[in-house]
């Protein structure tokens, strides 16, 4: 069965460094999001990307991130200058079309030192 | 603020008991609501996606309900196994046509062999 592919599984990082954690979504789907989890707390929405451009995006998704997807299979979410609050799982996520199941990866741990 | 919140937060049964698993959520205008489970360490699945309009999904063991005017759902699980440990979480579409999934905090499964 198709799925979701994240890169790195584990990132560690220096505060203030920028950090790109990479996704590859199922091939055929249109609909792409970053979710995160800090360590015990609830799945949070980053941002949802559509048509090659951002759709939604939550408070937390500010001028320190960004998305791209710079060719036809990679979906990256970069982070300019990492914070220690920025520490969590971070998840790519797809879905074929709107109203259809999300399909996880399995998450990059982001560390920041 | 849509606000979703699960009951029990863990809960520890003998292999074979029938359970249920509860999902609240405060605005009943929602889009849809899905199930996932997730595993230690990985990415979440999806189990089960209701949409607003129907009030039961089923698959396998696993039968999901949707009371929108209550603000509640439930995912129902027969007959279980040491297999189905894992946190459940549900989340919801806002109704307003957003991306943005709203989760709860999950209820963490242990099933007893």
């Amino acid at each position: 069965e198709p799925e979701v592919t994240q890169t790195p599984s584990h990132q560690v990082t220096q505060m203030g460094q920028e950090v790109i954690l990479r996704c590859v979504p199922i091939s055929n789907h249109l609909y792409f999001y970053w979710y995160r989890q800090i360590l015990g707390q609830k799945v949070e929405f980053l941002v949802s990307f559509y048509n090659n451009e951002i759709s939604e995006k939550s408070e937390i998704f500010d001028d320190q991130f960004s998305v791209e997807r710079p060719d036809g299979s990679n979906f990256t979410l970069k982070i300019r200058s990492t914070k220690l609050e920025d520490s969590a799982m971070y998840f790519c996520a797809s879905s074929p079309s709107y109203n259809s199941p999300l399909h996880f990866g399995n998450g990059t741990r982001l560390t920041v030192t | 603020k849509q606000e979703v919140t699960q009951i029990p937060a863990a809960l520890s049964v003998p292999e074979g008991e029938n359970l249920v698993l509860n999902c609240s959520f405060t605005d009943s205008a929602i889009y849809n609501l899905q199930w996932f489970r997730q595993d230690p360490g990985k990415g979440l699945t999806s189990l089960l996606l209701i949409q607003s309009s129907q009030r039961e999904q089923t698959s396998g063991r696993l039968n999901a309900s949707l009371d929108k005017s209550s603000g509640r759902s439930t995912l129902y699980i027969a007959a279980s196994q040491p297999g189905d440990s894992a946190t459940y979480l549900c989340a919801v579409a806002p109704g307003s046509g957003t991306y943005k999934y709203i989760f709860g905090t999950g209820t963490r499964l242990k099933v007893l062999a």
